[in-house]
Order: structure tokens, then sequence, then C-alpha cells
């Protein structure tokens, strides 16, 4: 009931191309969805988040396309560049008195030159 | 402006021994979570802190891991007597307020148990 589940496990794209990384979680009551960017060696850094009550929400080349119906949403990195090639974390949290993340499991990108 | 500050970055203990890894929040930022990240994993919560506080410790592992976060100074994960599955990233994320969406991560300690 608490899983988001992320797929691909990796990812190589040509340089320019349109990565796109998939989320699916179970637990209705998940009212907050960010993408973290992590490279090796360093925390975390939040990309960009999007909550139920939108479609999809661009930031630069990063868009998140949501699903409510199907519990699903995923990122989309247009113009992909090397310096993009990190890991990305989907993740979820809910309304309460704690916010904690619920975390994918990690997709690994490589942006070919 | 500095962010979530986390020490030290790496740590070596072995079997038994304590570690004790420190977490400064971003200025003006009085919440804290903890998170574990095993190799290749992602990132699971451990618990949640405010200042002079435990609000959620609902990830914590039951024995010999316990978290402070005090009026004055960082906030604390300690682990007791520690196991190689132990060996993990561990990081800190800080926000301004309770029921705050945002968290921002600090680098991590990397705790290598032999």
């Amino acid at each position: 009931q608490q899983q988001v589940k992320q797929s691909p496990q990796s990812l190589i794209v040509q340089k320019g191309g349109i990565p796109i990384i998939n989320c699916a979680y179970e637990n209705t009551a998940f009212d907050y969805f960010p993408w973290y960017q992590q490279f090796p060696g360093k925390g975390p850094a939040l990309l960009i988040a999007i909550r139920p009550d939108v479609s999809e929400k661009k930031e630069g080349r990063f868009t998140i396309s949501f699903n409510k119906s199907a519990k699903q949403f995923s990122l989309h990195i247009m113009d992909s560049q090397p310096g993009d090639s990190a890991t990305y974390f989907c993740a979820a949290s809910k309304s309460g008195s704690a916010r904690q993340l619920t975390f994918g499991s990690g997709t690994q990108l490589t942006v070919l030159p | 402006n500095a962010g979530v500050m986390q020490n030290p970055r790496h740590l070596v203990r072995r079997r038994g021994q304590e570690a004790r890894l420190r977490c400064s929040p971003m200025k003006g930022h009085s919440h804290v979570y903890w998170y574990r990240q095993l190799p290749e994993e992602g990132l699971k919560f451990m618990v949640y802190l405010q200042k002079e506080n435990i609000i959620d410790e609902s990830g914590m592992p039951k024995e010999r891991f316990s978290a402070e976060f005090p009026k004055e100074g960082p906030s604390i994960l300690r682990i007791q007597q520690v196991v190689r599955g132990d060996s993990a990233a561990y990081f800190c994320a800080s926000s301004p307020a309770r029921y705050t969406d945002t968290q921002y991560f600090g680098p991590g300690t990397r705790l290598t148990v032999l």
C-alpha cells in the first residue's frame, strides 16, 4: 500500500533524446509527488513536484505528467544533455502530521554525447 | 545561504562500535527527516523530528537506533553496536515547518561497517 514502483531501472539515450521515467502508486492518500535527481556521492536534489489537481507541470526541460485515475506519474526530460546523467527518484507523500517521502527504487539515466 | 549540512561525510566503524551522525538543517528550518539508502536502492524513511520532539519514528529499527534534535545543536542519529547490515548512506532532510511538503537534502553520511 505504501510502495511507489519505478521503471525502468536504467535508461540510455542519445543527447537530445527525451527519456521518460514512470512511477505508479497504490495509496490514494498520497497527494504530493516530487522527483529528485541524485549524482554519485551527493544527496538528492528536488527537480520538480506535482499535486493531483493538475495533469501536467513543466519547469524548464523537465515535465511531470500525472494520471490520477491510473495512479501513475512520469518524468520527461526534453533535449537531454550528458550533464543530465544521474539517478532519478520519484517519491510521494500524504497529508498528515508527518510528511515523510516514500521513494521509488530509482532510475539510472545515461545520456550519451 | 548554507544548505543542509551533514558530518562526517564518511564514517568507518567496526562491528560492535557506535556510530553518531550529525545533521544541521537549513537556516530557519526546524524540522528534520532521516532516511537510509542501501546500495542500489531508493531512500527509506527512518524518523521525523522537530526541535526537542520526535514526531514520527515509524521507520526506525526497534533496537540500536535512536535520534534526537535538541533545542541547541544539530540533530543526531545514533546507531549502537553497529553490524555490517548498517552499512549504507544516511541522508538528512530539512523543512521549514510542519505540514510542509518540500524537503531539502544534505549530502549524506556514508557509513561502512567492517
